[in-house]
């Protein structure tokens, strides 16, 4: 998973409920990225941040906030608002480097949300 | 055992065979691809990536082709191993879209022992 933690590795919420997901890396990237993935589906883009204290919405951004502080952390908060929060989250960070592959993203193990 | 990667089909094989996973990419701009592997419960993974400037790229038991007249893109493993087992995500980018990546649905690959 390359430097990148998420936790908690499995989260049960009930609705009505907030819930924060941690996102860290090592790898000194500037870029991060939040994504939800449902059974049997690809991945969908909901927030990414790149560079600290500035982020932007993806395709599914309603119903989620997160913050950029810190170059290492993108918390992801899932709001009461979300209707439909039960699904497999993914964060991942990309480089800015102009060698290597600046483009690729690295992804970390996923956090497994269940609304009760 | 070939497939197309628009839908989420499964492709099956014969452990030893060789597997091909196609993925038709949207944008005739973008520049850049990436084949990622994902195990169930897992993250997706890193496996190769290809520059438009180059129609092939060979890795580990891995190749790349890409053919922009057609868009499309196609990821080859020879000698499939079980643990081969997985989805497959072709993503695609290009210069001006904030580093996003653009990510198709995933092909299933089951490798039969």
């Amino acid at each position: 998973d390359g430097g990148i933690t998420q936790s908690p590795k499995y989260l049960f919420r009930k609705e009505g409920q907030n819930v924060t997901l941690s996102c860290e890396q090592n790898l000194n990237h500037d870029a991060m990225y939040w994504y939800r993935q449902d059974p049997g589906q690809g991945l969908r883009l909901i927030y990414y941040s790149q560079i600290v204290n500035d982020f932007q919405k993806g395709d599914i951004a309603e119903g989620y906030s997160v913050s950029r502080e810190k170059k290492e952390s993108f918390p992801l908060t899932v709001t009461s608002a979300q209707k439909n929060p039960t699904a497999f989250y993914l964060c991942a960070s990309s480089s800015a480097g102009t060698s290597g592959r600046p483009d690729t993203q690295y992804f970390g193990p996923g956090t497994r949300l269940t609304v009760l | 055992g070939e497939s197309v990667g628009l839908h989420l089909p499964t492709l099956s094989v014969q452990e030893g065979d060789n597997s091909i996973i196609n993925c038709a990419y949207s944008n005739s701009a973008s520049d850049y691809f990436i084949w990622y592997k994902q195990e169930s419960g897992k993250g997706p993974q890193f496996i190769i990536d290809i520059r438009s400037n180059m129609d092939k790229r060979q890795g580990q038991r891995v190749t790349v082709l890409l053919n922009k007249t057609v868009k499309h893109l196609s990821l080859q493993i020879a000698a499939t191993q079980p643990g081969d087992s997985a989805v497959y995500f072709c993503a695609e980018n290009y210069a001006g879209n904030n580093r996003k990546l653009i990510w198709g649905l995933g092909t299933s690959l089951a490798v039969n022992p």
